[in-house]
């Protein structure tokens, strides 16, 4: 499964409203009904951070600024608010294939 | 407090070997799975491995697959990955991270490989 995410250049300004798309090749909704679709956050110098998972859901500790939605093939990441620690590449990832996990090429909002 | 601590990076050059080792703390280890996760230099995340709990079930991205072995030692708390015929497209910092259910909830700080002569 390939997923593409758009843009790959994000600029960003504090208090607005930024949004990320990520498209699959196939469909991530399994037959029990979850979309396996998940975001994460790698802040400049760090170890990526789960932000969502299944996806729509926050992650423990996640800003409820973050927010995920879609379904099937398109999905899509959106923060309300960017805050100042919100910059770093964000990266959508598929596990409905459990044999085979892949990332999105990233996302570097700044 | 879940922690997972990655050692054995370093120099290697082509066509050698390395044993990466994860060492987790902090909670049930033998009820994860768990997976290896590469970051070339300047470069985008490639899951290239997966166990799970009991090591039924392996599973390798097709850029390791015959070159890569994953294994574990639930009584030592750590998850391993056997790394042969080594390659420069191969350097990357290596991270193990824990899957919560098929997301990744914890990641560690990341060993760095480089493969040159």
């Amino acid at each position: 499964i390939v997923l593409t995410q758009s843009p790959l250049s994000l600029p960003v300004t504090p208090g607005e409203p930024a949004s990320i798309s990520c498209k699959s090749s196939l469909s991530l909704l399994h037959s029990d009904g979850n979309n396996y679709l998940e975001w994460y956050l790698q802040r400049p110098g760090q170890s990526p951070q789960l932000l969502i998972y299944l996806g729509s859901n926050r992650a423990s500790g996640v800003s409820d600024r973050f927010s995920g939605s879609g379904s099937g093939t398109d999905f899509t990441l959106r923060i309300s608010r960017v805050e100042a620690e919100d910059v770093g590449v964000y990266y959508c990832m598929q596990t409905v294939q459990a044999e085979a996990y892949t990332f999105g090429p990233g996302t570097k909002v700044d | 407090e879940v922690q997972l601590v990655e050692s054995g990076g370093g120099l290697v050059k082509p066509g050698g070997s390395l044993r990466l080792s994860c060492e987790a703390s902090g909670f049930n280890f033998n009820r994860y799975s768990m997976n290896w996760v590469r970051q070339a230099p300047g470069k985008g995340l490639e899951w290239i491995s997966s166990i799970t709990f009991g090591s039924s079930y392996i599973y390798y991205a097709d850029s390791v697959r015959g070159r890569f072995s994953i294994s574990r030692d639930n009584a030592k708390n750590s998850v391993y990955l056997q790394m042969n015929s080594l390659r420069p497209e191969d350097t990357a910092v290596y991270y193990c991270a824990r899957d919560g259910g098929f997301f990744l909830d914890f990641w560690g700080q990341g060993t760095l490989v480089t493969v040159s002569s």
